[in-house]
């Protein structure tokens, strides 16, 4: 697609269930990164994938928070045992890593999780 | 522990004025940074990226600088509109093609006509 594309846009649970949130970067785009922004907070960053390998994922808050990619491509973030405090939007971003573009991110519009 | 502050945190104008967002961060040996806005309920549009051997970069009405000997990064929009309106969040990353940026916790930006 012509932008990084997530899914749901918006998830309500309830504390205790697990949850899997989608990431479908920019076609082409070797980077993918996974980043949290809970309400009135900055942007906190929790993962970051080269292809399929993570070299960076000392965001994650706690062994509650996954991440995988495959094919390069597609990214799943994946929350097990919901808490309130997990409550937040969760927004992917792609970068190339070659080219004019390389240093750029783009972000998609989110996924807004409510755990009740 | 790397930081960047912004300042205003909130900014209300009438539409005409040329504004000025200040950005700042401990960590001088940062690689490039890049300005965003946010619309509400959406996600980041990227705005301007200053690569490392860059001091400034122009898009239309915005210019933003990058001083990194004093930590700092300014964006500059001329003649702002009501459709500047948006939250702008400053964030820098410390090496090439490294793994995260950081951000700050942003600039609210209200035009009104």
């Amino acid at each position: 697609g012509a932008g990084v594309s997530q899914s749901p846009s918006n998830k309500v649970t309830e504390k205790g269930k697990d949850v899997e949130l989608r990431c479908d970067p920019i076609s082409g785009h070797t980077a993918l990164y996974w980043y949290r922004q809970s309400l009135g907070q900055g942007l906190e960053f929790l993962i970051y994938f080269q292809g399929n390998s993570a070299p960076d994922k000392s965001g994650l808050p706690s062994d509650r928070f996954s991440a995988e990619r495959t094919g390069g491509s597609v990214s799943t973030l994946t929350i097990q045992r919901t808490q309130q405090e997990d409550s937040a939007v969760y927004l992917c971003a792609s970068r190339p890593s070659f080219g004019p573009m390389a240093g750029e991110l783009f972000f998609g519009e989110g996924s807004r999780l409510t755990v009740l | 522990k790397q930081e960047v502050t912004q300042i205003p945190a909130a900014l209300s104008v009438p539409e005409g004025e040329n504004l000025v967002l200040n950005c700042s961060f401990t960590d001088s040996a940062i690689y490039n940074l890049q300005w965003f806005r946010q619309d509400p309920g959406k996600g980041l549009t990227s705005l301007l990226l200053i690569q490392s051997s860059q001091r400034e970069q122009t898009s239309g009405r915005l210019n933003a600088s990058l001083d990194k000997s004093s930590g700092r990064s300014t964006l500059y929009i001329a003649a702002s509109q009501p459709g500047d309106s948006a939250t702008y969040l400053c964030a820098f990353s410390v090496g090439y093609n490294t793994d995260k940026l950081i951000f700050g916790t942003g600039t609210r930006l209200q035009v009104f006509p």
